[in-house]
């Protein structure tokens, strides 16, 4: 299984620029998230989206947009690129369910090195 | 609102040394609560985890006990190896609402031979 894919693995923008980082899972979960990890900060959510057609604001929103057309796809779109976004971005998946042995635990992609210059 | 505190790193050990890492937290309610792993370059992994008080996580020589009247969570292993050099990120999931995800801002570990 592929699990959590993420594209790029790197990417250098310049200020004002515009781009998306691109999350596709193929686990058939129906919670996915965005998080971006700061050296010491530990990892903060930016959006959030329950099922195909749902999607919610976490922590830090702005700057960002998602969509989630599909249940496998969650893309996270940078309009204007600030210095203030360099990071290293997460996609995540999970399914929900009481009782159920793997539900609620987090499975992670290998991150999206962004910069901003 | 709900948050995660973890000890402060970098942690250094020597091999065969016996590891904790502190974790308290504030929820309401009943939170689930997690440790995640990150190895150099990768995204988190579920190490372990406890869903109700008293419940003990254990993986791969790691433990953690939910211990609800203190809010802890600490992670133990009784001897680390080289191979355990990590970031460590404590978390809980609420359980009420959508079931929000808050981390920790992660342990650094270090384990020299």
């Amino acid at each position: 299984n592929a699990g959590v894919t993420q594209t790029p693995k790197f990417r250098i923008l310049k200020i004002g620029q515009s781009m998306t980082l691109q999350c596709t899972q193929d686990m058939n979960h129906n919670y996915m998230y965005w998080y971006r990890q700061d050296p010491g900060m530990g990892l903060k959510l930016i959006y959030y989206s329950v099922g195909a057609g749902i999607t919610d604001k976490g922590e830090v929103p702005n700057g960002y947009n998602v969509s989630r057309s599909t249940t496998e796809d969650f893309p996270l779109r940078l309009e204007l690129a600030a210095p203030s976004q360099t990071s290293v971005y997460f996609c995540a998946s999970s399914y929900s369910g009481r009782g159920l042995s793997g539900a609620n635990v987090l499975t992670f992609g290998a991150g999206s090195r962004l910069t901003v210059l | 609102g709900d948050s995660v505190t973890q000890m402060e790193g970098p942690v250094t050990l020597s091999e065969e040394a016996f590891l904790t890492i502190n974790c308290t937290y504030t929820a309401t309610g009943y939170p689930s609560l997690f440790w995640y792993v990150q190895y150099p370059g990768e995204g988190l992994q579920l190490l372990l985890k406890a869903t109700k008080a008293d419940d003990k996580g254990s993986n791969k020589g790691f433990e953690a006990t939910y211990r609800k009247e203190t809010t802890s969570f600490h992670l133990e292993k009784g001897s680390v190896q080289v191979s355990d050099s990590a970031v460590y990120f404590c978390a809980l999931r609420s359980s009420g609402g959508y079931q929000k995800v808050t981390f920790g801002t992660g342990t650094k570990l270090q384990v020299i031979p």
